[in-house]
C-alpha cells in the first residue's frame, strides 16, 4: 500500500517571496505523482504530474516540483508567490499496480502582504 | 462536456437513514473513484473503480457502497447514516492510473 505525507499543514510566505511545500510518500512499487490545488470553494484541479523522465516537472501557474527517488518526495516550488496563490495543496500519489490514487492531507498556502 | 457531474449539491439526512450520491462521467473514462474530504485530513480515498463491473476499497470504505455497472455511472450508497459521515463528498474520474483525475463539484453532506 502506498503512502502520502504532507509535512507542513499550513506555510506563511510573504507576497512576492518563494515557496516550497513539502511530499514524501512511500510504496512498495512504482508510482506517478501529482499536484492538485483547490482555492477557497472550490473543486480540486490539477498544477502538475510526473510520470516518468526528467525528475524536474513543470506545471501551471508558475509551480514546479522535482521528484527525488532516493529520498522519496516530489517536493512543490514557485520562485515568487502571488495573493492568488492562496490555497490548499494536494499531493497525491497513484500505485502502478492497482491505479488505487491517495492523498496527502494537504497544505493551506497564505499569502501575507 | 459536462465532465463529472454529481448529484445532489446539498443532503441533510438523519442518523439511520440511508442514500445514494450519484456520479455520471460523459469522457468514457475507466477510473472512478469516491472521497470524502474533512478538515485537516485531506481527501480519503472511500472506493474506487477501474471499469465496469470492478470496484474495490479504498482507505476509508466502511459504511459505504459501491457498484459500476456501466462505465459512466458510479453512485455511492451510504446504508445507514452515522454523524461520523457528515463531510463534503467528491467523485472523480480519470482515463487511468497515470493521468489527472476530473473532479466533480462536490456534494456536501450533513448527518443529525
Amino acid at each position: 500500500a502506498q503512502s502520502v505525507t504532507q509535512l507542513d499543514s499550513q506555510v506563511p510566505v510573504f507576497e512576492e517571496a518563494p515557496v516550497e511545500l513539502r511530499c514524501n510518500y512511500s510504496s512498495s512499487v512504482s508510482v506517478y505523482l501529482f499536484w492538485y490545488v483547490q482555492y477557497p470553494n472550490q473543486g480540486l484541479q490539477l498544477l502538475l504530474k510526473y510520470l516518468s523522465g526528467s525528475t524536474l516537472v513543470k506545471g501551471i501557474n508558475g509551480f514546479e516540483a522535482e521528484f527525488n527517488k532516493s529520498q522519496t518526495s516530489f517536493h512543490l516550488r514557485k520562485p515568487s508567490v502571488h495573493i492568488s496563490d492562496t490555497a490548499e495543496y494536494f499531493c497525491a500519489v497513484s500505485s502502478t499496480r492497482d491505479d488505487k490514487i491517495i492523498f496527502g492531507k494537504g497544505t493551506r498556502l497564505h499569502i501575507l502582504p | 462536456n459536462a465532465g463529472v457531474t454529481q448529484t445532489p449539491k446539498f443532503q441533510v439526512l438523519k442518523t439511520g437513514q440511508s442514500m445514494t450520491l450519484q456520479c455520471a462521467q460523459d469522457m468514457n473514462h475507466e477510473y472512478m473513484s469516491w472521497y470524502r474530504q474533512d478538515p485537516g485530513m485531506g481527501l480519503r480515498l472511500i472506493h474506487y473503480s477501474v471499469g465496469a463491473g470492478i470496484t474495490d476499497q479504498g482507505e476509508v470504505p466502511n459504511g459505504y457502497n459501491v457498484s459500476r455497472s456501466t462505465t459512466e455511472d458510479f453512485p455511492l450508497r451510504l446504508l445507514s447514516a452515522a454523524p461520523s459521515q457528515t463531510s463534503v463528498y467528491f467523485c472523480a474520474s480519470a482515463r487511468g492510473g497515470a493521468a489527472p483525475l476530473h473532479f466533480g463539484n462536490g456534494t456536501r453532506l450533513t448527518v443529525t
